[in-house]
């Protein structure tokens, strides 16, 4: 595996559930992201994992609950969705925090809460 | 509120010169300006990255002029292949701290 991964690509869930997204990323970077994409918005920064400390979460409902175990790993954990919380999930990562570096993307989760 | 500007849409013919350009006006000052290329169902792909004046690479070209509040994206002799949406990343200022933030994206619709 190359690159940064997503799974799973695709995830319907009720409104009730629990489920996790999960991003790896094999690039040896320091930095994780998490993105929001919903139709016609731009893209949103959830959350910023730098050295595996998050430093950005940008006032996101608690509802979404980010996880980073080490340099490589990556969680969103999701519980009692809403469904305007439907949108692509993207997980980036870069050589370190901050838009001054390249931030690799991964192909993302397709969420569909029901 | 720290926002970007961008077209929404554009449209060019294959051969063309394409310029997209992004208004940014509170731009960190010691932050890079990047453009992202994205595909449906793809996350977004970097293209280019500068801090000012112009800056070439084997894809594309950015102009930045000396008060860094706008950039502008261009792509020589586009193909079918380059319809995408084009979107500008910056660290914006934001309640006291940089925020990366993306513009919504410019839908390039290149035809033959």
């Amino acid at each position: 595996e190359t690159g940064v991964t997503q799974t799973p690509r695709h995830l319907v869930m009720g409104m009730t559930n629990k489920k996790s997204l999960k991003c790896e990323q094999h690039l040896g970077h320091n930095a994780m992201y998490w993105y929001k994409q919903s139709a016609k918005k731009p893209l949103e920064l959830m959350f910023v994992y730098s050295l595996e400390e998050r430093v950005e979460n940008n006032s996101v409902p608690s509802r979404f609950s980010p996880e980073c175990p080490n340099s490589s790993h990556l969680f969103l954990h999701l519980h009692t969705l809403q469904p305007e919380d439907s949108a692509l999930y993207l997980c980036a990562s870069s050589q370190d925090g901050g838009s001054t570096y390249e931030q690799y993307f991964g192909p993302g989760t397709r969420l569909t809460v029901t | 509120l720290a926002k970007t500007t961008q077209p929404i849409s554009m449209d060019s013919y294959e051969g063309q010169e394409v310029n997209i350009t992004c208004s940014h006006n509170n731009i960190a000052t010691n932050d890079y300006i990047t453009w992202y290329q994205q595909f449906p169902s793809q996350g977004p792909r970097f293209i280019i990255q500068g801090y000012k004046t112009k800056v070439t690479n084997e894809v594309a070209s950015l102009f930045i002029p000396a008060d860094r509040k706008s950039s502008t994206l261009s792509l020589p002799r586009v193909s079918l292949s380059d319809t995408a949406v084009y979107y500008c990343l910056v660290a914006l200022a934001s309640g006291g701290s940089y925020i990366p933030t993306f513009g919504r994206g410019t839908s390039l619709i290149v035809h033959p």
